[in-house]
């Protein structure tokens, strides 16, 4: 079963601080996603990241997928208390479901 | 863009109770859902694979006659928690899978609670 380890588990930080959250698999991985869920809600998809040293940036975030597909990072510049929620990962196992990360649950304090 | 939504949001029922959630895809046609678990402070968890017309597929571990799936249509996935006990409290999500692939699209979760 391939697995999913995210790193930190929880952070908390000061409005401003930059941060990264990592994400680490047993095995190569095909593709990867990134998700951000607040708490009573669904996860809300931020990514997907597909060849091995891909880097894409969405605003403050930027996502880098390793060159050998088994570990993607978030980088989170200048964080705001908007910014809190969980962040998950997920990579695609077999045709159609995905896995999902331990999760980094990231609170920032304004 | 491609909406989700579950129903209902919250349900609040005593032990032994049967409880159903559904889950629409509001805009798109849905061959394939997904049913995930997720405990408090914790990850999501696959439970099954919805197939329209067809079977779930279960995760292992998932005891198919206590979480009957439905998808009779293209737009509709249920999920049946028979006879729930205290230990099926959890958030239940599901999530749509555009045809043709990627991304899926997650409802906004069902709180179930079991007293």
């Amino acid at each position: 079963t391939q697995l999913l380890e995210q790193s930190p588990q929880f952070l908390s930080i000061q409005e401003g601080e930059n941060l990264t959250v990592y994400c680490n698999s047993s095995s190569v991985f095909s593709s990867l996603q990134w998700y951000r869920q607040e708490p009573g809600e669904g996860p809300v998809l931020l990514v997907t990241v597909v060849t091995g040293g891909e880097v894409k940036k969405l605003k403050r975030l930027t996502f880098q997928f390793g060159d050998a597909r088994k570990d993607s990072s978030l980088h989170i510049t200048a964080a705001q208390p908007g910014d809190t929620g969980l962040y998950l990962c997920a990579l695609r196992s077999g045709t159609y479901k995905y896995i999902f990360g331990t999760g980094t649950r990231l609170k920032v304090l304004a | 863009g491609a909406v989700v939504s579950q129903h209902p949001s919250w349900v609040i029922c005593k032990s032994g109770t049967s409880v159903k959630i559904e889950c629409r895809s509001l805009d798109f046609q849905a061959t394939t859902m997904f049913w995930y678990r997720q405990f408090p402070k914790q990850s999501l968890m696959l439970m099954a694979t919805s197939n329209e017309g067809s079977k779930a597929t279960y995760e292992q571990g998932v005891e198919k006659d206590k979480f009957l799936i439905n998808h009779a249509s293209l737009t509709l996935s249920t999920l049946t928690v028979t006879s729930a006990h205290p230990e099926d409290s959890s958030f239940y999500i599901c999530s749509a899978r555009l045809p043709g692939g990627q991304p899926q699209h997650f409802g906004d979760g069902t709180r179930l609670s079991i007293l």
